[in-house]
């Protein structure tokens, strides 16, 4: 059983598009994230949700828009495609605040055009 | 805000050789977590320390925490070919994990 599952795996899309990027956890962990490693391999935090509740948000565009269902599911959705959001988005859980590992996601590549 | 600094953003190796990688916060960290992802791959979580100090071993690979917890280390004894990828830390602040730009490892058989 996948522990945390990332739909899609990769994503083309044309610039000024809408996309939405889903994530699942099947760990019981009651913290989520969603992280963007660019070309450079660099992991910066976007969002952070606990139990469903948003407790990081950082200074990422208002086009992203995370939303957590439940504290199972956190999806991203993306509005206005820009040639600079391609990269590869990373979804994670832990059991809590950063005092336990991260588990994440395989990843979804997207590249805009 | 909270910076981790990695260094060496890459290195090779040839296999057998030994390979470390440092990692330096500008504050006290509640705890530094280390990762490894492969090419075309995810983070997996290798490890966490917590106590100033801290001295943790997994087969060949040494994690060390410093004494102020604002360093750590990892070192790789006598690499092989499956130890190829990139080697992130993290350190743990209040509320989220900052994680450093990776040092990449290559070996050569």
């Amino acid at each position: 059983d996948t522990a945390v599952s990332q739909t899609p795996k990769y994503l083309v899309t044309q610039m000024g598009n809408d996309k939405s990027i889903k994530c699942e956890q099947n760990l019981g962990h009651d913290t989520m994230y969603w992280y963007k490693q660019d070309s450079k391999k660099f992991l910066k935090i976007m969002f952070s949700y606990n139990n469903k509740e948003l407790i990081i948000n950082e200074t990422v565009p208002n086009r992203f828009s995370p939303k957590s269902p439940d504290k199972a599911h956190l999806n991203l959705h993306i509005n206005s495609l820009e040639l600079g959001d391609s990269a590869v988005y990373f979804c994670a859980s832990s059991r809590g605040i950063p005092l336990y590992g991260y588990t994440f996601g395989s990843g979804t590549r997207l590249t805009v055009v | 805000g909270q910076q981790v600094m990695q260094i060496p953003q890459y290195q090779h190796v040839q296999e057998g050789e030994d390979f470390t990688t440092y990692c330096n916060s500008s504050t006290t960290l509640s705890n530094i977590q280390w990762y490894k992802q492969r090419p075309g791959g995810h983070p997996v979580f290798l490890i966490q320390l917590v106590k100033s100090g801290e001295v943790k071993k997994q087969k060949r690979l040494t994690f060390q925490f410093g004494e102020a917890k604002k360093n750590s280390s990892l070192h790789i004894t006598a690499t092989q070919t499956t130890d190829v990828g990139t080697y992130f830390c993290a350190g743990g602040g209040s509320e989220k994990l900052v994680f450093g730009k990776g040092t990449k490892l290559t070996v050569n058989p």
